[in-house]
C-alpha cells in the first residue's frame, strides 16, 4: 500500500471552511483515497473515500488532481466539535487493509 | 441500533496473565480487524479476518491471537508473550468489498488495556 505525507498540525477558524491537503504520490491504479478521524479517546470515524473523481457527502468534500498524487478534504463549515486527527490513507480495494499514518491535528478555534 | 461493542472500555492485568478483549458487531459486516495504537502515534493492524474461520496476520501479530467463529464476532487475546502490551486496542468491521467495491471500516470505541 502507498504512503501518504500530511502536515503534523493545523488550525482553522471556527464557521471557516478547513482544507487538509495530503500528498499520495506513489498511489497506483486500483488503489482509493480514504480519510478518517479520531476525536480523542475514540475509535476512528470514516468521513469519505474516492478514486479518482472529486467526492461531497454529508460530512466532507473530498478533492483529487489529476494525477491522483494528492488531495484535499474539505471541511466547509468546521465547527468546535472538528478538532481531531484526520488520517489519509490509500488502500487497494483486494486487501481491505488500511496503514494509519500519524495524520495531521486539526485545531479549531473560535 | 447497529454498530460494533467493545468491552470493557478499561482493563487492567497483572504481567503474565494473557487477556481477552472482546469484539461484537451486528453490521452483517464479513470482514473484521483488530488495530493498536500507542499514544501520539497512529493505528498499527494485528489481525484480520475477511470470512468465518479465517484470519490473517497483520503487521504486529507477535504476542496476539484470534479466533472467528461466529461473523459477529472477533475476540483478541493478548499473550504474555506480547513484550508491551499497554495500549488502546481498536476493533473495526467492514463489507467484503468484492466486486471492486470498497472497504469503508467502521471502528468501535476501543478498549484501553494497562498491564502493570
Amino acid at each position: 500500500d502507498a504512503k501518504t505525507t500530511q502536515p503534523t498540525s493545523m488550525d482553522c477558524a471556527e464557521g471557516r471552511a478547513a482544507n487538509l491537503p495530503c500528498n499520495h504520490s506513489t498511489i497506483s491504479g486500483n488503489e482509493y483515497v480514504y480519510w478518517y478521524r479520531q476525536i480523542h479517546s475514540q475509535g476512528p470515524q470514516y468521513i469519505i473515500h474516492g478514486l479518482k473523481n472529486n467526492e461531497t457527502n454529508e460530512m466532507a468534500s473530498l478533492i483529487i488532481t489529476e494525477d491522483r498524487k494528492s488531495s484535499t478534504l474539505i471541511l466547509p463549515h468546521a465547527t468546535l466539535r472538528d478538532t481531531a486527527v484526520y488520517y489519509c490513507i490509500v488502500s487497494s480495494s483486494n486487501t481491505g487493509k488500511l496503514i494509519f499514518g500519524q495524520g495531521t491535528t486539526l485545531q479549531v478555534k473560535p | 441500533d447497529g454498530g460494533i461493542t467493545q468491552s470493557p472500555k478499561y482493563l487492567f492485568r497483572k504481567e503474565g496473565q494473557n487477556v481477552t478483549l472482546s469484539c461484537e458487531q451486528n453490521l452483517n459486516h464479513d470482514a473484521m480487524y483488530w488495530y493498536r495504537q500507542d499514544p501520539g502515534q497512529g493505528l498499527r493492524l494485528i489481525y484480520y479476518s475477511q470470512i468465518v474461520n479465517d484470519f490473517q496476520k497483520g503487521d504486529i501479530a507477535e504476542g496476539y491471537s484470534v479466533s472467528r467463529e461466529k461473523k459477529e464476532s472477533f475476540p483478541l487475546t493478548v499473550t504474555s508473550a506480547q513484550k508491551n502490551p499497554t495500549a488502546f486496542y481498536l476493533c473495526a468491521s467492514s463489507s467484503a468489498g468484492t466486486g471492486g467495491k470498497t472497504y469503508e471500516q467502521y471502528f468501535g470505541p476501543g478498549t484501553r488495556l494497562t498491564v502493570t
